[in-house]
């Protein structure tokens, strides 16, 4: 999972394996959002899921969300190479402010 | 639409001197961050604001680190006098208003402190 760790994890696996990624966040939250950053530029927001939808799709994407165990989420299936990617997982603060808490990342790499 | 745009690309200094770096955010969008990256962790919220005022800076190395956006429109991160620690990535994201916090991210400027 991505907090309570030092560094980046990383996940290598073969095109057309599907791969799950883990986010654990440690102040409550209803709405986790997760990130993708490509080499060299800034990380671009690819699904968002609000504590009522429980599992979010969009395309090959899958997000879940459990706040009782404040964990989340992001599934690819059949991953290709252009997924190559880090990804992020972040929750918005409660208190009213609109910011975003981001974890450590996981660098996943799909091998051809 | 344009992107969000950031100066320069790379900067390399030596301890002790003193760097800026210039973010124009997407038009329109009232609320701007300043975020560091470290190699190979996550964004780390320094200082964001709403249209011209700064509305949490308590994450911002006050002493060395400077943020304004003074017309509510581009803003300017500087860094008085850097050290080797602040070697990162420092992005700068915007959003709009009513955009479920929804942040646009620049390419961001790579920091070498040497």
């Amino acid at each position: 999972s991505q907090w309570g760790e030092e560094n980046l994890q990383a996940l290598s696996i073969q095109e057309g394996e599907d791969v799950t990624m883990n986010c654990s966040y440690k102040t409550y939250t209803t709405v986790v959002h997760w990130y993708r950053q490509d080499s060299g530029r800034g990380p671009a927001l690819i699904i968002l899921i609000r504590s009522n939808e429980r599992e979010k799709r969009s395309g090959r994407l899958r997000a879940t969300l459990d706040t009782s165990s404040q964990s989340s989420s992001l599934s690819i299936t059949a991953a290709q190479c252009e997924d190559t990617a880090v990804y992020f997982c972040a929750t918005e603060d409660t208190g009213g402010a609109d910011r975003l808490t981001f974890g450590k990342g996981t660098q996943l790499i799909i091998q051809p | 639409e344009a992107g969000v745009t950031q100066s320069p690309r790379y900067a390399v200094l030596q301890e002790g001197q003193a760097v800026s770096f210039w973010c124009d955010p997407i038009s329109g969008h009232d609320t701007l961050y300043w975020y560091q990256q470290p190699r190979d962790q996550g964004p780390q919220l320094l200082v964001y604001f709403r249209d011209e005022a700064v509305i949490d800076n308590s994450q911002l190395p006050s002493d060395r680190f400077s943020a304004v956006r003074p017309k509510g429109t581009n803003s300017t991160l500087k860094i008085q006098s850097a050290k080797q620690g602040d070697t990162a990535t420092y992005l700068c994201a915007s959003s709009p208003l009513g955009g479920q916090n929804t942040l646009y991210f620049g390419a961001g400027t790579r920091l070498s402190v040497l």
